[in-house]
């Protein structure tokens, strides 16, 4: 049974240019959370996707974008980029949006680091 | 006041002894409280949830709520050096949004 994988596991880009990041949740499950781990800090939830639609947001700007495809797979998108976007993405992937009970499981993360 | 807050730490303790980890949150309405261990430059792996007051065992990890006093803990019992890392504490307000601490760094000493 495979987890939460997510591709690629390390990028390099430059300041302004655009990335997508790619997450294919545990299977059985249909919902995908982002979130941002900057070096030190705890992950921040960045938006969570189910049935395609993007169902709840954190504190991010427009610059980050996803989309959730109809085989639960998802892509978070980060244009513009600045410096401060360097950090380790995180893929969580759940089931349902209505429980407060249900276990979030991570896949192994992508390292940004834009120079 | 941040939602949920945890000692940075870093915490070292030696083999065998147990240690303490704490976790305050700021909304009395968060129902579903969980630890995730995460190895350096790994991922959060998650290793006990708790939803209602008390504690809860499983293996040498018990996990303990106070809803009254917004308080989870995590106590490792016969700590081993593979259990040095950084322990994050998380709270789900709904939805399945989870809310982190910073995370305690704990170091096991041989």
């Amino acid at each position: 049974d495979a987890g939460v994988t997510q591709s690629p596991t390390h990028l390099i880009k430059t300041r302004g240019q655009q990335v997508t990041l790619r997450c294919s949740p545990k299977s059985g499950h249909d919902t995908v959370s982002w979130y941002q781990q900057a070096l030190g800090q705890g992950p921040q939830f960045i938006f969570q996707y189910y049935e395609e639609e993007e169902r709840q947001r954190g504190n991010f700007p427009d610059r980050f974008s996803g989309h959730q495809f109809p085989n639960y797979s998802s892509e978070l998108n980060v244009n513009a980029l600045l410096l401060g976007d360097s950090a380790l993405y995180l893929c969580a992937s759940s089931y349902g949006t209505g429980s407060t009970n249900e276990k979030l499981f991570f896949g192994s993360g992508t390292q940004l680091s834009v120079l | 006041q941040k939602e949920v807050e945890q000692n940075s730490g870093p915490l070292s303790v030696p083999e065998g002894a147990i240690a303490s980890l704490n976790c305050t949150y700021s909304d009395r309405g968060s129902q579903s409280f969980f630890w995730y261990r995460q190895y350096s430059g790994k991922s959060p792996e998650l290793i006990m949830s708790i939803y209602s007051n008390g504690d809860k065992e499983d293996g040498r990890f018990t996990a303990q709520l106070n809803k009254a006093s917004q308080y989870v803990s995590l106590l490792i019992r016969d700590s081993q050096p593979s259990d040095s890392a950084t322990y994050l504490c998380a709270v789900n307000k709904g939805a399945n949004n989870l809310f982190f601490g910073t995370g305690t760094r704990l170091t096991v000493i041989p």
